[in-house]
């Protein structure tokens, strides 16, 4: 069965403009989690998708928005990009949204110049 | 809220020995999971091993092994006849029904040869 894949894998922007992250999860999956990973504050939640509903959301600006297929595939979009929103940034999946071990892929490396 | 502190921000280890990586966590829910998550240099976070709140037995995969102390909320994770391929950034993580995946800050394991 293949893995969570995230694309694209590295990304350059600049300040100002947007961005659309993709994610595929397990087949089967129906849940899909977004994270922030940055040296400074760590692993940080930012959403959680379950067929096609926002069932969560992290603590971030609403210049970070996301959304979910009908096939459980799930991007999220970061709008006027700020130098602090460079980050690694991984998705996970799971079966279903509670209780379940999530299954992460290899992460998109979003620089911000 | 749910928090988990990982006091150890760096750990090493001698290729074939024992290391102990600690974790606690707080929370008020009685029903949850528990994770080590190992996140290599190439990113890609893997699930080393799980534990459910509920089950009073350690939880034990190979050369991983957990010390569940619910009461105490701890949750340390063993690695027995440590490998090269051990190094890596460790996270600790709390899953409950209610709230999504919350990591703790990571440690960073060298495994000396």
């Amino acid at each position: 069965k293949a893995g969570v894949t995230q694309t694209p894998r590295y990304l350059i922007k600049t300040r100002g403009q947007q961005v659309t992250l993709s994610c595929s999860p397990i087949s089967g999956h129906r849940s899909v989690s977004w994270y922030q990973q940055t040296p400074g504050q760590g692993l940080q939640f930012l959403f959680e998708y379950f067929s096609e509903t926002q069932r969560n959301k992290g603590n971030f600006p609403g210049r970070f928005s996301g959304r979910q297929f009908s096939n459980s595939r799930s991007e999220m979009n970061v709008s006027t990009l700020e130098l602090g929103d460079s980050a690694l940034y991984l998705c996970a999946s799971s079966w279903r949204a509670a209780y379940n071990e999530q299954f992460f892929g290899p992460g998109t490396r979003l620089t911000v110049l | 809220a749910q928090t988990v502190t990982q006091s150890q921000p760096e750990m090493s280890v001698q290729e074939a020995e024992t290391v102990t990586l600690s974790c606690t966590y707080d929370t008020s829910e009685s029903d949850y999971y528990l994770f080590w998550y190992k996140q290599p240099p190439s990113r890609q976070m893997i699930l080393v091993i799980r534990q459910e709140a509920y089950k009073q037995q350690n939880a034990t995969e190979n050369r991983f092994s957990v010390n569940f102390q619910k009461a105490a909320k701890s949750f340390s994770l063993k690695i027995s006849d440590s490998q090269l391929g051990d190094a890596a950034m460790y996270f600790c993580a709390f899953l409950s029904g209610n709230t999504p995946l919350v990591f703790g800050k990571g440690t960073r394991l060298s495994v000396i040869a």
